[in-house]
Protein backbone atom coordinates (compact mmCIF):
# COMPACT_ATOMS: atom_id res chain seq x y z
CA UNK A 1 0.00 0.00 0.00
CA UNK A 2 1.18 3.70 -0.78
CA UNK A 3 2.31 5.49 1.78
CA UNK A 4 3.83 8.88 2.73
CA UNK A 5 7.59 9.14 3.41
CA UNK A 6 9.31 11.57 5.67
CA UNK A 7 12.97 12.08 6.53
CA UNK A 8 14.79 12.20 8.40
CA UNK A 9 13.52 10.41 11.36
CA UNK A 10 15.28 12.47 13.93
CA UNK A 11 16.95 15.61 13.44
CA UNK A 12 18.93 17.66 16.09
CA UNK A 13 19.92 21.30 15.26
CA UNK A 14 20.98 24.27 17.13
CA UNK A 15 19.33 26.76 17.85
CA UNK A 16 18.94 29.47 15.06
CA UNK A 17 20.41 27.52 12.22
CA UNK A 18 18.06 26.21 9.22
CA UNK A 19 16.54 22.95 8.98
CA UNK A 20 14.67 21.61 6.06
CA UNK A 21 12.37 18.27 7.12
CA UNK A 22 11.52 16.22 3.79
CA UNK A 23 8.22 14.40 2.70
CA UNK A 24 7.68 12.40 -0.47
CA UNK A 25 3.54 12.10 -0.49
CA UNK A 26 1.44 9.61 -2.02
CA UNK A 27 1.98 9.99 -5.88
CA UNK A 28 -1.66 10.34 -7.33
CA UNK A 29 -2.18 12.88 -4.02
CA UNK A 30 -3.34 17.10 -4.51
CA UNK A 31 -3.50 18.24 -1.50
CA UNK A 32 -0.41 18.32 1.56
CA UNK A 33 -0.28 19.16 4.66
CA UNK A 34 2.23 19.79 7.65
CA UNK A 35 1.39 19.45 11.40
CA UNK A 36 3.20 18.98 14.40
CA UNK A 37 3.03 17.81 17.56
CA UNK A 38 4.87 19.27 20.81
CA UNK A 39 5.78 16.15 23.21
CA UNK A 40 2.42 15.53 25.31
CA UNK A 41 0.41 17.70 23.44
CA UNK A 42 -2.24 17.70 20.66
CA UNK A 43 -1.27 17.23 17.20
CA UNK A 44 -1.57 21.10 15.75
CA UNK A 45 -2.27 22.06 11.72
CA UNK A 46 0.92 24.26 9.93
CA UNK A 47 -0.27 24.64 6.60
CA UNK A 48 -2.04 23.26 3.71
CA UNK A 49 -0.55 23.12 -0.11
CA UNK A 50 -2.79 22.64 -3.15
CA UNK A 51 -1.88 23.51 -6.55
CA UNK A 52 1.79 24.68 -5.93
CA UNK A 53 0.95 27.35 -3.51
CA UNK A 54 -0.48 28.12 0.59
CA UNK A 55 -4.16 27.22 1.03
CA UNK A 56 -4.20 27.91 4.70
CA UNK A 57 -1.71 28.54 7.37
CA UNK A 58 -2.48 28.48 11.29
CA UNK A 59 -0.85 31.26 13.34
CA UNK A 60 2.08 29.06 14.13
CA UNK A 61 3.92 29.39 10.39
CA UNK A 62 4.78 32.18 10.67
CA UNK A 63 7.74 33.79 8.82
CA UNK A 64 10.07 31.91 9.94
CA UNK A 65 8.44 29.01 8.15
CA UNK A 66 8.18 27.93 4.56
CA UNK A 67 7.00 24.91 2.23
CA UNK A 68 7.91 24.31 -1.39
CA UNK A 69 7.16 21.15 -3.41
CA UNK A 70 10.57 21.58 -5.73
CA UNK A 71 9.95 18.78 -8.31
CA UNK A 72 6.91 16.58 -8.79
CA UNK A 73 7.20 14.27 -5.43
CA UNK A 74 9.08 16.06 -2.81
CA UNK A 75 7.43 18.49 0.03
CA UNK A 76 9.61 20.44 2.30
CA UNK A 77 9.14 22.38 5.21
CA UNK A 78 11.82 24.78 5.79
CA UNK A 79 12.56 26.69 9.45
CA UNK A 80 14.88 29.34 8.75
CA UNK A 81 16.18 30.49 12.31
CA UNK A 82 14.95 27.42 14.59
CA UNK A 83 13.95 28.47 18.75
CA UNK A 84 13.68 26.05 21.09
CA UNK A 85 10.20 25.91 21.22
CA UNK A 86 10.05 24.37 17.66
CA UNK A 87 11.20 21.37 19.36
CA UNK A 88 8.35 18.91 18.16
CA UNK A 89 7.59 15.56 16.00
CA UNK A 90 6.54 17.54 12.29
CA UNK A 91 4.04 15.07 10.58
CA UNK A 92 3.51 15.51 6.48
CA UNK A 93 0.03 14.14 5.50
CA UNK A 94 -1.37 13.90 2.15
CA UNK A 95 -4.96 13.38 0.34
CA UNK A 96 -6.35 12.55 -3.28
CA UNK A 97 -8.84 14.92 -2.67
CA UNK A 98 -9.99 17.34 -0.24
CA UNK A 99 -12.76 15.43 1.07
CA UNK A 100 -10.77 12.16 1.33
CA UNK A 101 -8.47 10.57 4.49
CA UNK A 102 -5.56 12.13 5.05
CA UNK A 103 -2.65 10.15 5.13
CA UNK A 104 0.14 10.75 7.60
CA UNK A 105 3.94 9.60 7.21
CA UNK A 106 5.81 8.22 10.42
CA UNK A 107 7.41 12.37 11.30
CA UNK A 108 10.56 14.04 11.91
CA UNK A 109 11.75 14.21 15.58
CA UNK A 110 13.32 17.68 15.25
CA UNK A 111 15.25 18.75 18.88
CA UNK A 112 16.58 22.30 18.87
CA UNK A 113 19.66 22.47 21.17
CA UNK B 1 -12.39 28.45 17.93
CA UNK B 2 -12.98 24.64 17.68
CA UNK B 3 -12.30 22.62 20.40
CA UNK B 4 -12.46 18.90 20.56
CA UNK B 5 -12.51 16.83 23.67
CA UNK B 6 -11.38 12.95 23.77
CA UNK B 7 -12.75 10.84 26.94
CA UNK B 8 -11.44 9.10 28.67
CA UNK B 9 -7.81 10.27 28.82
CA UNK B 10 -6.84 6.75 28.97
CA UNK B 11 -8.32 3.12 29.18
CA UNK B 12 -7.45 -0.71 29.84
CA UNK B 13 -9.79 -3.20 28.96
CA UNK B 14 -9.45 -7.48 29.19
CA UNK B 15 -9.12 -9.27 25.60
CA UNK B 16 -12.36 -9.26 23.88
CA UNK B 17 -14.29 -6.88 25.64
CA UNK B 18 -16.18 -4.50 22.96
CA UNK B 19 -15.18 -0.91 24.08
CA UNK B 20 -16.50 2.82 22.66
CA UNK B 21 -14.22 6.04 22.67
CA UNK B 22 -15.77 9.26 22.24
CA UNK B 23 -14.98 12.64 20.86
CA UNK B 24 -17.00 15.52 21.55
CA UNK B 25 -16.55 19.09 19.14
CA UNK B 26 -17.66 22.30 20.25
CA UNK B 27 -18.36 23.89 16.43
CA UNK B 28 -21.08 21.63 14.66
CA UNK B 29 -20.10 23.23 11.39
CA UNK B 30 -17.81 20.41 10.46
CA UNK B 31 -16.76 19.15 7.21
CA UNK B 32 -15.89 15.55 7.71
CA UNK B 33 -14.59 13.99 10.83
CA UNK B 34 -11.31 11.53 10.84
CA UNK B 35 -10.57 8.67 13.27
CA UNK B 36 -7.16 7.66 13.86
CA UNK B 37 -4.43 5.48 15.81
CA UNK B 38 -1.35 6.40 16.64
CA UNK B 39 1.50 3.93 17.61
CA UNK B 40 4.32 5.38 20.47
CA UNK B 41 6.89 7.09 18.24
CA UNK B 42 5.05 5.97 14.95
CA UNK B 43 2.96 8.78 12.81
CA UNK B 44 -1.00 8.53 12.30
CA UNK B 45 -2.43 5.33 10.60
CA UNK B 46 -6.08 6.84 9.15
CA UNK B 47 -9.43 4.45 10.46
CA UNK B 48 -12.30 5.81 9.07
CA UNK B 49 -13.75 9.00 7.63
CA UNK B 50 -17.11 10.25 8.54
CA UNK B 51 -18.63 13.23 5.91
CA UNK B 52 -20.71 15.78 7.43
CA UNK B 53 -23.56 13.80 5.73
CA UNK B 54 -22.98 10.40 6.84
CA UNK B 55 -24.03 8.85 10.30
CA UNK B 56 -21.76 6.10 10.44
CA UNK B 57 -19.06 4.51 8.88
CA UNK B 58 -17.38 0.61 9.19
CA UNK B 59 -14.36 -0.95 8.57
CA UNK B 60 -14.05 -4.40 10.15
CA UNK B 61 -14.31 -4.48 13.84
CA UNK B 62 -14.46 -0.61 14.20
CA UNK B 63 -17.84 1.42 13.95
CA UNK B 64 -17.61 4.97 13.94
CA UNK B 65 -20.55 7.25 14.47
CA UNK B 66 -21.10 10.83 14.21
CA UNK B 67 -24.06 12.99 15.66
CA UNK B 68 -23.02 16.52 13.85
CA UNK B 69 -25.87 18.17 16.13
CA UNK B 70 -25.02 17.32 19.54
CA UNK B 71 -21.08 17.52 18.99
CA UNK B 72 -20.46 13.72 18.91
CA UNK B 73 -18.71 11.41 17.69
CA UNK B 74 -18.09 7.79 19.00
CA UNK B 75 -15.32 4.53 17.87
CA UNK B 76 -16.74 1.26 18.39
CA UNK B 77 -14.45 -1.50 18.69
CA UNK B 78 -15.89 -4.63 19.03
CA UNK B 79 -14.00 -7.70 20.01
CA UNK B 80 -10.56 -5.56 21.28
CA UNK B 81 -6.96 -7.43 20.72
CA UNK B 82 -4.22 -6.57 22.29
CA UNK B 83 -2.86 -5.36 19.21
CA UNK B 84 -5.55 -3.04 19.27
CA UNK B 85 -3.14 -0.86 22.32
CA UNK B 86 -2.30 2.38 20.95
CA UNK B 87 -3.34 6.28 20.90
CA UNK B 88 -6.75 6.94 19.46
CA UNK B 89 -7.16 10.35 17.79
CA UNK B 90 -10.25 12.38 17.04
CA UNK B 91 -9.84 14.97 14.49
CA UNK B 92 -12.50 17.35 12.51
CA UNK B 93 -12.21 19.67 9.83
CA UNK B 94 -14.34 22.96 8.97
CA UNK B 95 -16.63 23.77 6.40
CA UNK B 96 -14.34 24.43 3.44
CA UNK B 97 -13.35 27.80 2.68
CA UNK B 98 -9.79 27.54 0.64
CA UNK B 99 -7.99 24.58 -0.95
CA UNK B 100 -7.50 22.60 2.18
CA UNK B 101 -8.95 20.57 4.60
CA UNK B 102 -6.99 21.40 8.14
CA UNK B 103 -7.71 18.92 10.71
CA UNK B 104 -8.42 20.21 14.14
CA UNK B 105 -6.94 17.53 17.01
CA UNK B 106 -8.33 15.85 20.11
CA UNK B 107 -5.87 15.00 22.97
CA UNK B 108 -6.40 11.51 22.63
CA UNK B 109 -7.57 8.00 24.13
CA UNK B 110 -4.95 5.92 25.23
CA UNK B 111 -6.15 2.33 25.01
CA UNK B 112 -4.49 -0.53 26.40
CA UNK B 113 -6.06 -4.04 25.63
CA UNK B 114 -4.68 -6.94 28.42
CA UNK B 115 -4.24 -10.68 27.65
Amino acid sequence: EPEVTQTPSHQVTQMGQEVILRCVPISNHLYFYWYRQILGQKVEFLVSFYNNEISEKSEIFDDQFSVERPDGSNFTLKIRSTKLEDSAMYFCASSEQVNQPQHFGDGTRLSIL
Amino acid sequence: KQEVTQIPAALSVPEGENLVLNCSFTDSAIYNLQWFRQDPGKGLTSLLLIQSSQREQTSGRLNASLDKSSGRSTLYIAASQPGDSATYLCAVSPILTGGGNKLTFGTGTQLKVEL
